[in-house]
């Protein structure tokens, strides 16, 4: 069974500040793996995904997030956050079901939260 | 191009009741599916459909249903509400639903049992 360990529920930093969310997954083959955004009120939107090609993925707004195969990682980082980064980040990885589809196992979710 | 929406977004049931949720997809995309998001379990997935076929169901029980339309369309039903029924229910769709397919969501439908 593959699962998403996020570390840390609430992730704190100054507007400015570096961001890093982490995030680890097992899996028994090679992930598909996804970064996306929650605002309030709102659905789940990509940042960015990894799909075995380069291990570092650039995703929207600045983030960007490197597969560590050794580690089982995919942190997600930004150099510089912005108020309106603020919101809830879930980390995903895919597996191949019975059906033949494949179906996201999500992390718990990390709440950031920028201090001006 | 429209997203992906969801109807109606936010509604209040009783106990004992039943609800119908219902999902559009982006034009296109074959696949959707069904989560619940709530403070104590995340995001867990309920099932998803292709083509008007169940592919894959999550582990929820039997109360929880849906289906999907030629249209793409799809609704979810959950008799005989609990209080436990409380969530947030996202929809999203999909071209096919392969691996690196990316979901793209619905704003929700914010369900509260009282």
């Amino acid at each position: 069974a593959q699962s998403v360990t996020q570390l840390g529920s609430h992730v704190s930093v100054s507007e400015g500040a570096l961001v890093l969310l982490r995030c680890n997954y097992s899996s028994s083959v090679p992930p598909y793996l996804f970064w996306y955004v929650q605002y309030p009120n709102q659905g789940l939107q990509l940042l960015l995904k990894y799909t075995s090609a380069a291990t570092l993925v650039k995703g929207i707004n600045g983030f960007e997030a490197e597969f560590k195969k050794s580690e089982t990682s995919f942190h997600l980082t930004k150099p510089s956050a912005h108020m309106s980064d603020a919101a809830e980040y879930f980390c995903a990885v895919t597996r191949l079901a019975s059906g033949g589809s494949y179906i996201p196992t999500f992390g718990r979710g990390t709440s950031l939260i920028v201090h001006p | 191009k429209a997203g992906v929406t969801q109807t109606p977004r936010y509604l209040i049931k009783t106990r004992g009741q039943q609800v119908t949720l219902s999902c559009s997809p982006i034009s296109g995309h074959r696949s959707v599916s069904w989560y619940q998001q709530t403070p104590g379990q995340g995001l867990q997935f309920l099932f998803e459909y292709f083509s008007e076929t169940q592919r894959n169901k999550g582990n929820f029980p039997g109360r929880f249903s849906g289906r999907q339309f030629s249209n793409s369309r799809s609704e979810m039903n959950v008799s005989t509400l609990e209080l436990g029924d409380s969530a947030l229910y996202l929809c999203a769709s999909s071209f096919s639903g392969t691996g690196a397919n990316v979901l793209t969501f619905g704003a929700g439908s914010r369900l509260t049992v009282l």
